[in-house]
């Protein structure tokens, strides 16, 4: 399967502690993006790369919430010393441009 | 003002029947435009994606776009049960995806 992969699936966490996803692009995109998404609402847009290069941040983004992409493959996305209100569904999706983009699995993160 | 705007439902058809779901942009420079399908608890699903003014059909679906009204819309026919989904309007601006809080769609059999 050449889809989006995310890893974990699922991650339940004690508040304060850091928690770190992985989301693989499908291989041919350049562009990949992160989005968290609570009951009822869209997905909200977190960050975005182009290649390895970090070009949009939401400013809603706080500073506990960091992403890389080395080399213009995997990304990770860490959130530090976690607070209940980021329980969420974590959304990866990659792009090949300003085209379609499609979703991986996503992550579901519980802080207790 | 929101980006995307979308009527959250929910929305009940009757199975069979067609189902008709709406999107408003703000940003008159967006280019590219994506229904999403989202089940509880999954991840969004591509659907359709439509970059010109007009009609484009897959399937049961037709996307319909008017620029000029700031305008999408999803036309679902022969609605089924397995249709019973939230449904995500998406917009490009820029570099962005921009996504509507979604109509949940509800068929009833």
């Amino acid at each position: 399967d050449t889809g989006v992969s995310q890893d974990p699936r699922h991650k339940i966490t004690k508040r304060g502690q850091n928690v770190t996803f992985r989301c693989d692009p499908i291989s041919e995109h350049n562009r990949l993006y992160w989005y968290r998404q609570t009951l009822g609402q869209g997905p909200e847009f977190l960050t975005y790369f182009q290649n390895e290069a970090q070009l949009e941040k939401s400013r809603l983004l706080s500073d506990r919430f960091s992403a890389e992409r080395p080399k213009g493959s995997f990304s990770t996305l860490e959130i530090q010393r976690t607070e209940q209100g980021d329980s969420a569904m974590y959304l990866c999706a990659s792009s090949a441009g300003t085209v379609e983009a499609f979703f991986g699995q996503g992550t579901r993160l519980t802080v207790v | 003002q929101k980006e995307v705007e979308q009527n959250s439902g929910p929305l009940s058809v009757p199975e069979g029947a067609i189902a008709s779901l709406n999107c408003t942009y703000s940003d008159r420079v967006s280019q590219s435009f994506f229904w999403y399908r989202q089940y509880s608890g999954k991840s969004p699903e591509l659907i359709m994606s439509i970059y010109s003014n007009g009609d484009k059909e897959d399937g049961r679906f037709t996307a319909q776009l008017n620029k000029a009204s700031q305008y999408v819309s999803l036309l679902i026919r022969d609605s089924q049960p397995s249709d019973s989904a939230t449904y995500l309007c998406a917009v490009i601006t820029g570099n962005q995806f921009y996504f509507g809080t979604g109509t949940s769609l509800t068929v009833i059999p």
